[in-house]
């Protein structure tokens, strides 16, 4: 069974930073490519970014570019979002998913971790 | 690609068929299009991918179509647990896109 389960979220003041993870079983994680996606309170979802099997390949919303890092370890089966000079916008619950074909489209989700930014 | 979702909020009873549309500012290259199922405090499940194909485990009733700028997701008979938002997101373009969702509430 495909399992995602993503950990680090919590209150940050704006400016502040957080590292996300995201643990990954039940599947070849070094067969795939992974991402991020969010979702503000009552909002809809904002893919945030991509990183390819063997990080060789990494992409970023133009909303976080220069202020995020994906990365991953394959040994870990793990996967990262470093989130520096966060801003109330990025206030959300973020999920990382599995993407089958490196398509940037998401078979499988984790459940979520919230993100707070706020003084 | 800017993705246009109608309507916003669809009220259906149990057993009646759900059309869902998904409109695109632009062409989505090779009708590269997903359709997403999003309950209250769970994440999404993916339900259909390259616009017609269902997902591993998404029972039959569940259908996506369309080309170019247009597509559906029909739901054929709405049981209980299909009431939840629908997400459309296009990964034919980058950035890749989501629309606003479609709420099917039960009527």
């Amino acid at each position: 069974e495909v399992q995602l389960v993503e950990s680090g979220g919590g209150l940050v003041q704006p400016g502040g930073s957080l590292r996300l993870s995201c643990a990954a079983s039940g599947f070849t994680f070094s067969s795939y490519s992974m991402n991020w996606v969010r979702q503000a309170p009552g909002k809809g979802l904002e893919w945030v970014s991509y990183i390819s099997s063997s990080s060789s390949t990494i992409y970023y919303a133009d909303s976080v570019k220069g202020r995020f890092t994906i990365s991953r370890d394959n040994a870990l089966t793990s996967v990262y979002l470093q989130m520096n000079s966060l801003r109330a916008e990025d206030t959300a619950v973020y999920y990382c998913a599995r993407d089958p074909r490196g398509q940037l489209w998401f078979d499988y989700w984790g459940q979520g971790t919230l993100v707070t930014v706020s003084s | 690609i800017v993705l246009t979702q109608s309507p916003g909020t669809l009220s259906l009873s149990p057993g009646e068929r759900a059309t869902l549309s998904c409109r695109a500012s632009q062409s989505v290259t090779s009708n590269y299009l997903a359709w997403y199922q999003q309950k209250p405090g769970q994440a999404p499940r993916l339900l259909i991918y390259g616009a017609s194909s269902r997902a591993t485990g998404i029972p039959d009733r569940f259908s996506g179509s369309g080309s170019g700028t247009d597509f559906t997701l029909s739901i054929s008979r709405l049981e209980p647990e299909d009431f939840a938002v629908y997400y459309c997101q296009q990964y034919g373009n980058s950035p890749r896109t989501f629309g606003q969702g479609t709420k099917v509430e039960i009527k």
